[in-house]
């Protein structure tokens, strides 16, 4: 079965500065790679979602995230974090037998 | 449109009671999940339905748990005799179908509390 990991538990990082959330996933075939974030108290939006083609995804609020099959990952990466991106960011890969799995997330401050 | 809603959005109960949790899917999603999101833990899958499909039960923890969906619709899931360790967030999504790939939808959740 397919599995992803999300080695950072939290990143602080200043408002303005670049972020890149790490994903790596394990997956025998070309994966479905997702990206959510979930806001305090609410439930997960999906940022952005690759199924093939270019391997440099464009999502919503300025994300972005690319596919590198040779390291199997999938991380995401804005260039300038605002204080509103500060939540709590999942990384997800589907597979061909429909299942879906998520990892633990990335909890993201961000310093004034 | 509307997005997925649940209900309540929190939950305080006391251990060994039962408790139900409602969700209804966007209108025209055949397909539904439950998850459970522990503190600091990722999203457990655990029951998904399909239109009239049976159901995929194989994300439960434990016979406590059980989970229906009335009329391709709406769905509950019912915890029985409660344990503190099953405090947690649990979220409902929906999706058109189930499909590799199918962007899932997610609720607010539903936080319960298990004195």
């Amino acid at each position: 079965a397919q599995s992803v990991t999300q080695p950072d538990i939290h990143i602080t990082v200043s408002e303005g500065a670049s972020l890149e959330l790490r994903c790596n996933y394990s997956y025998g075939a070309t994966p479905y790679l997702f990206w959510y974030v979930q806001s305090p108290g609410q439930g997960l939006q999906l940022l952005l979602k690759y199924f093939s083609g270019d391997t440099l995804v464009q999502g919503i609020k300025g994300f972005e995230a690319e596919f590198k099959r040779s390291q199997s990952s999938f991380n995401l990466r804005k260039p300038s974090v605002h204080w509103s991106d500060a939540a709590e960011y999942f990384c997800a890969v589907g597979a061909n037998n429909n299942d879906m799995r998520f990892g633990a997330g990335t909890r993201l401050t961000v310093k004034p | 449109g509307a997005g997925v809603s649940q209900s309540p959005s929190n939950k305080v109960t006391e251990k060994g009671k039962d408790v139900e949790l409602r969700c209804d899917p966007i209108s025209g999603h055949t397909a539904l999940y439950w998850y459970r999101q522990s503190l600091g833990q990722g999203l457990e899958f655990l029951i998904y339905f399909q239109g009239n499909s049976a159901p995929d039960k194989s994300g439960l923890p434990s016979d406590r748990f059980s989970a229906e969906r009335t009329g391709g619709s709406v769905s509950t899931l019912t915890i029985q005799r409660t344990q503190q360790e099953d405090s947690a967030v649990y979220l409902c999504a929906s999706s058109l179908e189930r499909a590799p790939g199918e962007t899932q939808y997610f609720g607010p959740g539903t936080r319960l509390l298990v004195l």
